[in-house]
């Protein structure tokens, strides 16, 4: 099985509210990633976590918190949104950070209005 | 620095000709090479792979890439097209620079693929 499941599939958020994504493997994969995707265009790296540690975050603004309750899940909680923030939000897991191919949930579709 | 090019948005193709979706690659070490592809409103699905061995690489869909270190390149190959392979398709290499593997994917920009019946 390397299926990654994301909640909700489609959000859509004021400027004001706070939502959450959330993301789950039961692969035994020890690195999870959040990715934003704009329309044709490659996904964005956020951040990384490597055994449920935070390992990159590629300078995302605070207006994004990543969290990892354990091995398997994934969080990425958002406040105070800009409507520029509205894209496809990816998260994908791998075996570790050192190697190997990463296996992608199939997004929330997030609109802030 | 590391990069990838995926020199053509958009290839062209009829069903049952073979095709062939270009990238070419530039790091500083071994390069581990990967293909995904994407469907409209979905996630990426990972194709295939190259870290070490055999230059011709076979993965998911009858999907094959060939790692050529002379050229830097990892083409993505199909020797028959279906409509169904119609998307968007993504090369990437993985960052191994630095003091260890952090682990980032470098992606191209992106190949249209259409397949027209």
């Amino acid at each position: 099985d390397t299926e990654v499941t994301q909640t909700p599939k489609h959000l859509v958020m004021g400027m004001t509210n706070k939502k959450s994504l959330k993301c789950e493997q039961h692969m035994g994969h020890r690195a999870m990633y959040w990715y934003k995707q704009k329309a044709k265009k490659p996904p964005e790296l956020m951040f990384v976590y490597s055994y449920e540690k935070l390992s990159i975050n590629e300078s995302v603004p605070s207006r994004f918190s990543p969290e990892c309750p354990n091995s398997s899940l994934l969080n990425l909680h958002l406040h105070a949104l800009q409507p520029e923030d509205s894209a496809l939000y990816l998260c994908a897991s791998s075996q570790d950070q050192r190697g190997g191919e990463q296996y992608f949930g199939p997004g929330t579709r997030l609109t802030v209005t | 620095a590391q990069s990838v090019a995926q020199p053509e948005d958009q290839v062209n193709v009829a069903e049952g000709n073979p095709l062939t979706v270009k990238c070419t690659y530039s790091v500083s070490g071994n390069p581990y090479l990967f293909w995904y592809v994407q469907y409209p409103n979905r996630g990426l699905q990972f194709l295939l792979k190259y870290i070490t061995g055999d230059n011709l690489v076979k993965g998911s869909y009858g999907f094959e890439a060939e790692f050529n270190k002379s050229q830097t390149s990892f083409h993505l190959k199909k020797p028959s097209a279906l409509v169904s392979d119609s998307a968007l398709y993504f090369c990437a290499v993985r960052d191994i620079r630095g003091s260890g593997n952090t682990g980032k994917l470098i992606f191209g920009q992106g190949t249209t693929l259409q397949v027209k019946p």
